[in-house]
């Protein structure tokens, strides 16, 4: 099926730092999606993108969707403790209300 | 919040058992949804319901049939579980206007 291949698969950063990650494919997406999944529950979504270029922010979050509408990518300012998680990139291809999904970018806070 | 619960949140069950795990909304949204989460593989979607008794196969649904009979509540069973079937299961809900997915809290299954 279709794949999103998101990067990095894992993060190890110290507080404080700032956190890129990506998500790309070679297919053509209408919207994308950034979740946070915390231990032990479901999915929240932070940011979505629905036009080509737009640029969203979410607090410390600032989440693109890129022009070629192939990919997006998702920024951390200033890392906290509470951002550790993982997040995760899901796109829409066509209009049957699916969402294609990346596998996850762990993010780790060193001590 | 969403307004979606799972029951159970956790269940052990002994292979070739059936199993039906509940997802329940309180905000009629058309759109309802069932994964299956694994570590390496991110989020699978097994089935799908766009309006009651409406339903579609996902990327992963042998072994798993779904009923909607109820905007509310989307069942999802697994007629004879197997040791594959251990995992994380997660209901979502979309509205429909847009494609923002709502999750609920997840139900832990384990086949012994």
């Amino acid at each position: 099926g279709q794949q999103l291949n998101q990067s990095p698969q894992s993060m190890f950063i110290q507080e404080g730092e700032d956190v890129s990650m990506n998500c790309t494919s070679s297919s053509i997406f209408n919207t994308w999606l950034w979740y946070k999944q915390d231990p032990g529950e479901g999915p929240v979504l932070l940011i979505a993108l629905y036009k080509a270029g737009e640029l969203t922010s979410n607090g410390r979050l600032t989440a693109q969707f890129g022009i070629t509408r192939k990919d997006s990518f998702l920024n951390i300012s200033a890392s906290i403790p509470s951002d550790v998680g993982i997040y995760f990139c899901a796109g829409q291809l066509n209009s049957n209300y699916q969402l294609i999904w990346g596998a996850g970018t762990k993010l780790i806070i060193k001590p | 919040d969403a307004g979606i619960t799972q029951s159970p949140r956790h269940k052990v069950t002994e292979t070739g058992t059936p199993v039906t795990l509940r997802c329940h909304q309180t905000e009629n949204h058309r759109y309802m949804y069932w994964y299956r989460q694994d570590p390496g593989h991110g989020l699978r979607l097994i089935h799908y319901s766009y309006g009651v008794k409406d339903t579609d196969k996902g990327e992963v649904s042998d072994g798993y049939s779904v009923s909607r009979s109820k905007t509310e509540d989307f069942l999802l069973t697994l007629e004879s579980a197997t040791s594959s079937q251990t995992s994380v299961y997660f209901c979502a809900i979309a509205a429909g206007l847009v494609y923002e997915q709502y999750f609920g809290p997840g139900t832990r299954l384990t086949v012994t």
